[in-house]
This record gives structure tokens, sequence and C-alpha cells, in this order.
């Protein structure tokens, strides 16, 4: 079982819709990111949180620690937001450690 | 600075041929970490580095790989004799402790 475990794998929606993704963790953590990544390889990083709920536009992240889980919800999605999304924490070892990523198809 | 860069970003190279990565992290880092992302997984640790000091490798990283940051700023990865296998994205990454992570663009490795 991995350590970090993501869910759905992929998701498609039509535009408007509210996206949720999320993210389980089995080790302890200090803090996890949420990262996307666009077809071509870059690496973005969205939230880093290590509590509670952090909000940018239209992407909402929240952390649940003693549940060993994340959510990151986009409200009104746009094709735009069409990318992988990525759920990463930082593990006692000292290094991130990556869920497989959700692949997220908004249809105009 | 502009943030975490890696050169090439593409390479395509005959199997057999060795290869060499750069990842010039942001300046004030003093971490920085090497992760392989094949086609359809989230990436995968390699090494890391604090300052020049490499305190982790993975299994994965086999003898043929080595990694270096010599002055504790840019780094270098490379692969001996490249096997087909070793086509993937590299993913370089730098932060202060644990800090966000800022990942470069990546470097695309073909072995054909």
């Amino acid at each position: 079982k991995n350590e970090v475990e993501q869910s759905p794998q992929n998701l498609t929606a039509q535009e408007g819709e509210f996206i949720t993704i999320n993210c389980s963790y089995s080790v302890g953590i200090s803090a996890l990111h949420w990262l996307q990544q666009h077809p071509g390889g870059g690496i973005v990083s969205l939230f880093m949180l290590s509590s509670g709920k952090k909000k940018h536009g239209r992407l909402i992240a929240t952390i649940n620690i003693q549940e060993k889980h994340s959510s990151l919800h986009i409200t009104a999605s746009h094709p735009r937001d069409s990318a992988v999304y990525i759920c990463a924490v930082w593990g006692g070892a000292q290094k991130l450690v990556f869920g497989q990523g959700t692949r997220l198809t908004i249809n105009p | 600075d502009t943030g975490v860069s890696q050169d090439p970003r593409h390479k395509i190279t005959k199997r057999g041929q060795n290869v060499t990565f750069r990842c010039d992290p942001i300046s004030e880092h003093n971490r920085l970490y090497w992760y392989r992302q094949t086609l359809g997984q989230g990436p995968e640790f390699l090494t890391y580095f604090q300052n020049e000091a490499q305190l982790e490798k993975s299994r994965l990283l086999s003898d043929r790989f080595s990694a270096e940051r010599p002055k504790g700023s840019f780094s270098t990865l490379e692969i001996q004799r490249t096997e087909q296998g070793d086509s993937a994205m590299y993913l370089c990454a730098s932060s202060e402790g644990q800090a966000g992570a800022f990942f470069g663009q990546g470097t695309r490795l073909t072995v054909v």
C-alpha cells in the first residue's frame, strides 16, 4: 500500500461543476502539498498546509490531521483547470512523498 | 531569482550513452531533491541533498545513477549506460528546510 493514496485517479466533469479530489496518507507528516501538473511536466505548488483550510481563488484545500486526510476542491470548474493534481506529504524521513495523482478533465 | 531551473528540458539519447542533467535551485534553499516520474505515475524519490551533503538515496538509484551538489548550489544527475527503462521525466525541487517545495520544469529523457 502506498504511503499516499489519492482518489479518484481520473475525473471528468462538465464546466461549472464542483470538484473534489481526496488524499489519504498513512505516515505522520509535518505538512502536505497540493500540486498541479500540466501536460509538459512542470509542477506548480498550489497549497502547503499543516492544519485547517486554505483558499486561493476558486481552489480550497482542507486537511484533517487526526484522520490523515486532505481534500482539494475546485469551485466553478473551467477547462483550464484540466491537469493532474498531486498530493505530497512531508514525512518523518524529511522528503516529499507523492501520491499517484488525479487526472482531471473539465469539458466545456 | 526566477525559481528552480533544469537543463536540458528534453534529452533523446541512444541506449548505452551517458547523460547528465543539471538543476539550479532557488539560491537560498538548502535542500535539493531529485525525483523521477514515469507516465501516469506520481513522482518517485531518487535522492536529496542538504547543502552539499547527499543525505538519502532511494533504492531506485542504481549504480548507474550518481548525483552531486559540489558547492551546495546547483546539482547534477548523471545516468551512465542508459537503458530504455530510464526514459522518464526527471524532476528537481528545492526547499528551505520543510518549508514550501519549489519545482523545476523537469528534464524529459527518452532513451531509444
